[in-house]
């Protein structure tokens, strides 16, 4: 089945800096959504980005399918960016997808 | 509604014990998923329903666990006999067909099992 890698496990960052979080896929990129979970636990869907390059404000997100990785880059961070960042990739739109393991953000005032 | 519902939003039960989860999607979503997420770890696949299409259950860690959908409204995830390792947050997640991409996750039940 689909194995989907994130790294770093953590990153800890102060106010103002700017972060690149990356996802590898095993498998071809069909599905592949950018989710943020609060502290309080909420996910919010950021991008679907199965390919090309988004953006929404600080955040942006490129998808390379043929190399099969997608990086999210959040810019001038800020204490509500805080949280942990999941990619997600299933076999098709109409389908599961799988959660990577996510990366832990918190940014420092 | 206006969101993905979920109830309750805590629940402690013993060892042994069974529950219920409930899982009220997005009026017209017709897909509905199952997550569970343990401490500090990603999501965890565990049941996926459809419209009147057979539910992918591939997920489901053993015969104590059990899923069944009304129709495209209500969801209730079943745990019988808890055990301690089934102690988790239970997510529940909407989307219109063939749009897993527009996934709306509801708040989640956390279980604890003592």
């Amino acid at each position: 089945g689909i194995q989907v890698e994130q790294s770093p496990p953590d990153l800890i960052l102060q106010e103002g800096a700017n972060s690149t979080l990356r996802c590898n896929f095993s498998d071809s990129v069909n599905n592949l959504q950018w989710f943020h979970q609060n502290p309080w636990g909420q996910l919010i869907n950021l991008f679907y980005i199965p390919s090309g390059t988004k953006q929404n404000g600080r955040l942006s997100a490129t998808t390379v399918a043929t190399e099969r990785y997608s990086l999210l880059y959040i810019s001038s961070s800020q204490t509500t960016d805080s949280g942990v960042y999941f990619c997600a990739d299933g076999y098709s739109s109409a389908s599961k997808i799988i959660f990577g393991s996510g990366t832990r953000l918190s940014i420092r005032p | 509604g206006a969101g993905v519902s979920q109830s309750p939003s805590n629940k402690v039960t013993e060892k042994g014990k069974d529950v219920e989860l409930r899982c009220d999607p997005i009026s017209g979503h017709t897909a509905l998923y199952w997550y569970r997420q343990r401490l500090g770890q990603g999501l965890e696949f565990l049941i996926y329903f459809q419209g009147n299409s057979a539910p992918d259950k591939s997920g489901l860690p053993s015969d104590r666990f059990s899923a069944e959908r009304t129709g495209e409204s209500v969801s209730t995830l079943t745990i019988q006999r808890t055990q301690q390792e089934d102690s988790a947050v239970y997510l529940c997640a909407s989307s219109f067909p063939g749009q897993a991409h527009g996934y709306t996750f509801g708040s989640g039940t956390r279980l604890t099992v003592v």
